[in-house]
């Protein structure tokens, strides 16, 4: 079964950086992903499609700050020089034929 | 600029319809697959369904299959999502986003929402 698991929370201080982690499940390491981010009472935006190699595309408009790497079964998105419109929910999503489309929990970030 | 834009959310009793509306501009629709992803009340985001570009195939998530329908009429640039049998644990936000480039699963534009809810 295809199932994204993703942090429920994770905080980090105004300026830093922080790295928001998205696993697929066994046998799916190979999987690309799509981030998405959710700002409060706004829709979904997307950040970026992220291949198992790390190569990934970003969506118009989205900063440099932002950026995507893989390891194994794990997909990760960076966020530096954090701002306070950083602090929002942050989504993977995933999908395979005849499987359909996945999103995972989300990670409420909190910006310090 | 690429704009998506639902309607057709409300009040509506267990049992009842609705029919979901989403206006796409600023790209060729025709050429995109569209899902549709609802999100309910302090939850995440869950897929529903999805239309390939000209409307000769779609899938559903298992909690709405044999209850929704997704359509699309490339000529009005409009995408749909009628909605049968409704039950309580449909009320959620629901977004229509389009299909991204080269794979149409993921989606790589959102509309802001339209919200759906089912009570007596």
């Amino acid at each position: 079964q295809l199932v994204l698991t993703q942090s429920p929370s994770a905080s980090a201080s105004l300026g830093a950086s922080v790295k928001l982690t998205c696993t697929l499940s066994s046998g799916h390491s190979s999987y690309a992903i799509a981030w998405h981010q959710q700002q409060p009472e706004k829709g979904p935006r997307y950040l970026m499609k992220l291949n198992s190699d790390g190569s990934h595309s970003k969506g118009d408009g989205i900063p440099d700050r932002f950026s995507g790497s893989s390891s194994g079964a794990e997909r990760y998105l960076t966020i530096s020089s954090l701002q306070s419109e950083d602090e929002a929910d942050y989504y993977c999503q995933t999908w395979g034929t005849g499987i359909g489309v996945v999103f995972g929990g989300g990670t409420k970030l909190t910006v310090l | 600029e690429v704009q998506l834009v639902e309607s057709g959310g409300g009040l509506v009793q267990p049992g009842g319809s609705l029919r979901l509306s989403c206006a796409a501009s600023g790209f060729t629709f025709s050429s995109y697959w569209m899902h549709w992803v609802r999100q309910a009340p302090g939850k995440g985001l869950v897929w529903v369904s999805r239309i390939n570009s000209d409307g000769s195939s779609t899938s559903y998530a298992d909690s709405v299959k044999g209850r929704f329908t997704i359509s699309r009429d490339n000529a009005k640039n409009t995408l749909y999502l009628q909605m049968n049998s409704l039950r309580a644990e449909d009320t959620a936000v629901y977004y229509c986003a389009r299909g991204g480039p080269g794979s149409g699963y993921y989606s790589d534009y959102w509309g802001q929402g339209t919200l759906v809810t089912v009570s007596s």
